[in-house]
């Protein structure tokens, strides 16, 4: 069975650098692609990119210039790293795993609120 | 960015109701669409893949349609544990984008 387990700081100061990270238990991890998808306070969901276990990735551009997705195969782990955050940036960050289709996804780390907050 | 707009944003529906959301996306997509239901402080659960592909597991009152741009998620005789917030995403591009959301609520 497929879980995902996250952790990172849950409150930063706006201009200070937000870091996750996921670790994967059970399952391949070098079958697929691992995500980060947040969700703003009563919003809709936003996916921030991907990973593979070789390393290659997968950006939205809109946050391309301020993130940094990476993956420590000996751990089985991937982490996120957004630069420069203000209050726009507090969400519930989720790490996430594709299902049996690519693109899809099938599994849900428990979410993480992040908040920005001078 | 290829954008996602899901209509309407909030539905008011009964239970046994049958229940229609839209997904329109801005540019053809095929059918690389997933939708997801999502209750209140838990991540999303896959419901259809594929644009009518049903996830394992998923009860067979839903149901998905559509290709290029315009997509539906039906749900018929709406369970009392369908009350939920519904998202499209795409993933036709590596750049991945979700619909805005439909709330289903009780009328």
């Amino acid at each position: 069975q497929v879980q995902l387990q996250q952790w990172g700081a849950g409150l930063l100061k706006p201009s200070e650098t937000l870091s996750l990270t996921c670790a994967v238990y059970g399952g391949s991890f070098s079958d697929f692609y691992w995500s980060w998808i947040r969700q703003p306070p009563g919003k809709g969901l936003e996916w921030i990119g991907e990973i593979n276990h070789s390393g290659s990735t997968n950006y939205n551009p809109s946050l391309k210039s301020r993130v940094t997705i990476s993956v420590d195969t000996s751990k089985n782990q991937f982490s996120l790293k957004l630069r420069t955050v203000t209050a726009a940036d507090t969400a519930v960050y989720y790490c996430a795993r594709e299902g049996r289709v690519r693109g899809v996804i099938g599994y849900w780390g428990q979410g993480t609120l992040v908040t920005v907050s001078s | 960015d290829i954008q996602m707009t899901q209509s309407p944003s909030t539905l008011s529906a009964s239970v046994g109701d049958r229940v229609t959301i839209t997904c329109r996306a801005s540019q053809s997509i095929s059918t690389w669409l997933a939708w997801y239901q999502q209750k209140p402080g838990k991540a999303p659960k896959l419901l259809i893949y594929r644009a009518s592909y049903l996830e394992s597991g998923v009860p067979s009152r839903f149901s998905g349609s559509g290709s290029g741009t315009e997509f539906t998620l039906t749900i018929n005789r709406l369970q009392p544990d369908d009350f939920a917030t519904y998202y499209c995403q795409q993933y036709d591009t590596y750049s991945r984008t979700f619909g805005q959301g439909t709330k289903v609520e009780t009328k």
